[in-house]
């Protein structure tokens, strides 16, 4: 089955900083990933996805992640963080035949220091 | 626009007593899913459904049922709640399955239960 982790549970930067959010999946074919973001009291908003050509993938608000099979990773960068970044961060791996599952990483929460 | 709408957002009911989860969406998608989000946890897929008529389990079903009788509904019924239950649910749907390129996964604003 397949899994994926996000191995940072709180990340704190200062706004303007550069920011990456790590992702790692367990998958035996190529998976199809994505990146969602939750903010406070709000609903899961799609950043990014990757399904297969170019392994760099840029997103709505700035950001982009890249896909690295060697390293089973698809990481979340942003060059420079707003503070209207902070919220929860959420890495996700679909696969072909389950329906439209997506399995969830447990989440990063973002707070941005002003 | 594009919407998936879910009805109630917020709910305190108590142990035992059936409550009801509506989930409607205007794109025509053939494929909905019900999650709930538990701190720690992410997210996990509580049933699935492909098409009018056709719902299976997800990582979790315990203590949930569907059903599927129009494309655009798919209300999630919890027929005796228990504090366990107690999550943040989501109603996610989908013109195709997770693999077609392309293909996007649209989320509800989630609906917030507690069960006392």
């Amino acid at each position: 089955a397949q899994s994926v982790t996000q191995p940072d549970i709180h990340i704190t930067v200062s706004e303007g900083a550069s920011l990456e959010l790590r992702c790692n999946y367990s998958y035996g074919a190529t998976p199809y990933l994505f990146w969602y973001v939750q903010s406070p009291g709000q609903g899961l908003q799609l950043l990014l996805k990757y399904f297969s050509g170019d392994t760099l993938v840029q997103g709505i608000k700035g950001f982009e992640a890249e896909f690295k099979r060697s390293q089973s990773s698809f990481n979340l960068r942003k060059p420079s963080v707003h503070w209207s970044d902070a919220a929860e961060y959420f890495c996700a791996v679909g696969l072909t035949g389950g329906g439209n599952k997506l399995t969830f990483g447990t989440g990063t929460q973002l707070k941005v220091e002003l | 626009e594009a919407q998936v709408t879910q009805n109630p957002r917020y709910l305190i009911t108590v142990t035992g007593k059936k409550l009801t989860v509506t989930c409607s969406q205007n794109m025509n998608h053939e494929y909905m899913s019900w999650y709930r989000q538990d701190p720690g946890l992410g997210l996990r897929q509580i049933y699935y459904s492909m098409n009018v008529e056709v719902t299976d389990k997800g990582d979790v079903p315990e203590g949930y049922k569907v059903s599927r009788k129009e494309k655009r509904n798919f209300p999630l019924i919890l027929e005796s709640p228990s504090p366990n239950q107690t999550s943040l649910y989501f109603c996610a749907s989908s013109e195709r399955g997770t693999g077609a390129p392309g293909n996007t996964i649209y989320f509800g604003e989630g609906s917030w239960l507690t069960v006392v």
